[in-house]
């Protein structure tokens, strides 16, 4: 079975500040991964994806995360943080073992507080 | 523009009277879902549709059911609420399934069964 970890539930940075929200994963096979961002009263955002090549993902808003296979990580950055970034993030996976289920497991949720 | 459109945004209802939240998609999408949003829980996915009449359980399948008639359509029914349904609800679209396009998610539903 596929799992996503977000071991924060909460992470504070001060404006201008790099900012990290960690994600890890499991899967059995290739992992497909990604970064939602929830505004307040809103749907979820795509933000990035990982599927293949480059481990280095560039996304929306300035943000791009890091996929690490030996750590098993897809953490989730920005070099200088905006008050507007403030909002909660969801890592998702989905395990691309072949045909099957499209299911994509999303994490609890990290929510970034951008400190003025 | 292209959206994702869930109905009713508020509901409050009482256990046992059956509700419909209903999804509509502009994008002429194959794949749609439908999640669940709960403190300390994240996302959990209720059920999905790969396409017109082809639909499957996900996570928390029990005490809902889907439809998908049409490709634009995922309505999500309870049957006989219960408190425990009380939530927030999403409906997402993708073009092709999860595995390489990214999911749009509608604005929300956000349930309360008394």
């Amino acid at each position: 079975a596929q799992s996503v970890a977000q071991p924060e539930d909460q992470v504070n940075v001060a404006e201008g500040n790099p900012l990290t929200v960690k994600c890890t994963y499991s899967v059995s096979g290739n992992p497909y991964l990604f970064w939602y961002v929830q505004y307040p009263n809103r749907g979820l955002q795509f933000l990035l994806k990982y599927i293949t090549g480059d481990n280095l993902v560039k996304g929306s808003y300035g943000f791009e995360a890091e996929f690490n296979k030996s750590q098993t990580s897809f953490h989730l950055k920005k070099p200088s943080a905006l008050v507007s970034d403030s909002a909660l993030y969801f890592c998702a996976v989905r395990d691309w073992a072949g045909a099957g289920s499209y299911q994509l497991t999303f994490g609890k949720g990290t929510k970034l507080s951008v400190i003025p | 523009e292209a959206q994702v459109t869930q109905n009713p945004r508020y509901l409050i209802t009482v256990t046992g009277k059956k509700l419909t939240v209903t999804c509509s998609q502009n994008m002429n999408h194959e794949y749609m879902s439908w999640y669940r949003q709960d403190p300390g829980l994240g996302l959990r996915q209720i059920y999905y549709s790969m396409n017109v009449e082809v639909t499957d359980k996900g996570d928390v399948p029990e005490g809902y059911k889907v439809s998908r008639k049409e490709k634009r359509n995922f309505p999500l029914i309870l049957e006989s609420p219960s408190p425990n349904q009380t939530s927030l609800y999403f409906c997402a679209s993708s073009l092709q399934g999860t595995d390489t396009g990214e999911l749009f998610f509608g604005e929300g539903s956000r349930l309360t069964v008394l």
